[in-house]
């Protein structure tokens, strides 16, 4: 079966700007993750949605936002771009619960200049 | 304050010989485990999973040991290959869908 898909692989943006990134999970998967990974932070958890609602949410500024399609497939956005936002954000499908476990994708590298 | 680490942020071993990577955590209310490994340009996959009502957990190849006494978590490979270069993360999780990962152990292995 098809893996979870991010696009894009790779962006460049600027100070100030604004940017969105898409996932689609795994046909069947209803709940969509998405982490920042950067290397003195590890991996760190933004929200996620499940059913087309936000269902739990980590510890990061509003200017980090997200939405869920009736498809399942998931955007995530960053409004007013800071050279700390420069990081791998990768998203992860599940069935939703705990114990079914992520698939993650091969992520989106975001670099802010 | 909450954490999830790692004792070493690297480890080399010979190919064959057996590899351990250890993890901490500081939150008692975690309950559910789950060993990821990523490789370079690709995502965190899954490698095996322990509940809190568990001591040890084999797969193929790998045992997760968990000592809830102290909060630490141990990955071993049995037999490390080339193939099992990689970075090697333990997350925790306290109920609902969210996982807390550590920083990351990133294994060599020499031929």
């Amino acid at each position: 079966k098809a893996g979870v898909t991010q696009t894009p692989r790779y962006l460049i943006k600027t100070r100030g700007q604004q940017v969105t990134l898409s996932c689609s999970p795994i046909s069947g998967h209803r709940s969509v993750s998405w982490y920042q990974q950067t290397p003195g932070q590890g991996l760190q958890f933004l929200f996620e949605y499940f059913s087309e609602t936000q269902r739990n949410k980590g510890n990061f500024p509003g200017r980090f936002s997200g939405r869920q399609f009736s498809n399942s497939r998931s955007e995530m956005n960053v409004s007013t771009l800071e050279l700390g936002d420069s990081a791998l954000y990768l998203c992860a499908s599940s069935l939703g619960r705990r114990s079914s476990g992520y698939t993650f994708g091969s992520g989106t590298r975001l670099t802010v200049v | 304050g909450e954490s999830v680490g790692l004792h070493l942020p690297t480890l080399s071993v010979q190919e064959g010989d057996n590899s351990i990577i250890n993890c901490a955590y500081s939150n008692s209310a975690s309950d559910y485990f789950i060993w990821y490994k990523q490789e370079s340009g690709k995502g965190p996959q899954f490698i095996i999973d322990i509940r809190s009502n568990m001591d040890k957990r084999q797969g193929q190849r790998v045992t997760v040991l968990l000592n809830k006494t102290v909060k630490h978590l141990s990955l071993q490979i049995a037999a490390t290959q080339p193939g099992d270069s990689a970075v090697y993360f333990c997350a925790e999780n306290r109920g609902g869908n969210q996982f807390y990962f550590g920083t990351g152990t990133s294994l060599t292995v020499i031929p």
